[in-house]
């Protein structure tokens, strides 16, 4: 079963525009990763944010939690051709030794 | 390159057969873990192992099988194949702490 559901499942929008997308999950937990997946490749861990922060920012990326909402947000900034991609949110496991995936949100950036 | 090499890469084969599916974690990782993501399932977590041992199980079909050897590398055992059984298993491994993943480039399996 997923423990984390992204939202929208899919998502276009033009070069240099901002990508948002939303994860919402169903346990507490102690942290939330961010994965992307280029068509068919290996997933490529993007940011993992801990339960105490609230924000964190890497390169073009930020990453918000809401752990009283369950939810958390990824946000790409001025956006590139090749950001075009499945986004997934991850959240630990019972027992934290497993990572559970959402549903991915596709990302299509047009040139 | 990651690091994680899964091998075949592609592997076709028929309804009723047994395949294995092979993998190497990144140099000082001792977590594998195995995925199946088919279009209709998303990404399945299948079962985890650290060390050699058994750490955490999903829903893994009694058909399918996982064993991580003393050289830590890992193989995902699928018999009695069933069309259903098509999809990429993604193996990935970790060195621990908050379970930071890092991929293989999958194998993707097709069931004629």
């Amino acid at each position: 079963s997923q423990q984390g559901e992204e939202d929208p499942q899919a998502l276009s929008i033009q070069e240099g525009e901002n990508a948002t997308m939303n994860c919402s999950y169903k346990t507490s937990i102690n942290n939330l990763q961010w994965y992307r997946q280029n068509s068919g490749r290996g997933l490529v861990h993007l940011i993992l944010i801990r339960s105490n922060e609230r924000e964190k920012h890497s390169g073009r990326l930020r990453v918000t939690l809401d752990t009283s909402k369950k939810s958390s947000s990824l946000l790409i900034t001025a956006s590139r051709a090749a950001d075009t991609a499945s986004y997934f949110c991850a959240t630990p496991g019972r027992g934290s030794y497993k990572l559970i995936f959402g549903s991915g949100t596709r990302l299509l950036v047009r040139p | 390159d990651s690091g994680v090499t899964q091998t075949p890469k592609h592997l076709i084969t028929a309804t009723g057969q047994r395949v294995t599916l092979r993998c190497s974690p990144r140099s000082g990782d001792l977590s594998v873990y195995w995925y199946q993501q088919s279009l209709d399932q998303g990404l399945q977590f299948l079962i985890q192992y650290y060390n050699g041992e058994e750490r955490a199980k999903g829903n893994i079909l009694e058909r399918f099988s996982a064993q991580q050897f003393p050289d830590l590398h890992s193989e995902l055992n699928l018999s009695s194949l069933e069309l259903g059984d098509s999809a990429l298993y993604f193996c990935a491994s970790s060195e621990g702490g908050f379970n930071v993943l890092t991929f293989g480039a999958g194998s993707r399996l097709t069931v004629l």
